[in-house]
């Protein structure tokens, strides 16, 4: 069945350690791949898309999102966390053409002082 | 710029009452969707317009719910009756219609049905 798995349902990372978050998917062909962020009483804010090309993406806030399609993932990386990237983000996919977007689950993640 | 506005932002009512959300897309964004959150889950796509039109409304359960978006700009989506299962998060988001384009989220309006 097509799909977008987020592992991970929480993370907690001291403040300025790295980050990594993961996210497979499943389905035949590559799809367009998003990673959203969603702050607690806040809309979804998109942080980067990848539809082609080079395969490392950079995004808003100092993020970066690294497509392996021998793996089916699309894993979104920090290098050093700051307190106020706490908060809850989505990988999403678009499977076709169509543009609807296929959410995963969702990892929360907490940052310590 | 105005960002996607939804309102009201909170709504508890008692099951099997109506009720309606409103949305007001990013001026020129011709794709307009609807999502439900449930608690602890990623959004589902409920119904996408293009324009006025509902391109795709298969995820939408029409016994109970409708939507619409009169002269292409801002859409209201209904719940007649509600259930208890209804209680969630409703998102808005509107696109320039591209799949590739960015989907712009308002703040959701939380319903919870008692």
């Amino acid at each position: 069945a097509q799909s977008v798995t987020q592992p991970d349902i929480h993370i907690t990372v001291s403040e300025g350690a790295s980050l990594e978050l993961r996210c497979n998917y499943s389905y035949g062909a590559t799809p367009y791949l998003f990673w959203y962020v969603q702050s607690p009483g806040q809309g979804l804010q998109l942080l980067l898309k990848y539809f082609s090309g080079d395969t490392l993406v950079q995004g808003i806030k100092g993020f970066e999102a690294e497509f392996k399609r021998s793996q089916s993932s699309f894993n979104l990386r920090k290098p050093s966390v700051h307190w106020s990237d706490a908060a809850e983000y989505f990988c999403a996919v678009a499977p076709d053409s169509q543009g609807n977007l296929i959410f995963g689950k969702g990892t929360k993640l907490s940052v310590k002082p | 710029e105005a960002g996607v506005v939804q309102s009201p932002r909170y709504k508890i009512i008692e099951k099997k009452q109506p009720v309606a959300f409103w949305c007001n897309p990013i001026s020129g964004h011709n794709t307009l969707y609807w999502y439900l959150q449930n608690l602890g889950q990623g959004p589902e796509l409920l119904i996408r317009y293009e324009n006025e039109e509902a391109v795709d409304d298969s995820q939408l359960p029409k016994d109970r719910f409708s939507a619409e978006r009169l002269k292409g700009v801002d859409s209201t989506l209904k719940i007649q009756p509600a259930e208890l299962g209804d209680s969630a998060v409703y998102l808005c988001a509107s696109s320039l219609g591209d799949p590739t384009d960015t989907q712009y989220f308002g703040p959701g309006t939380r319903l919870t049905v008692l």
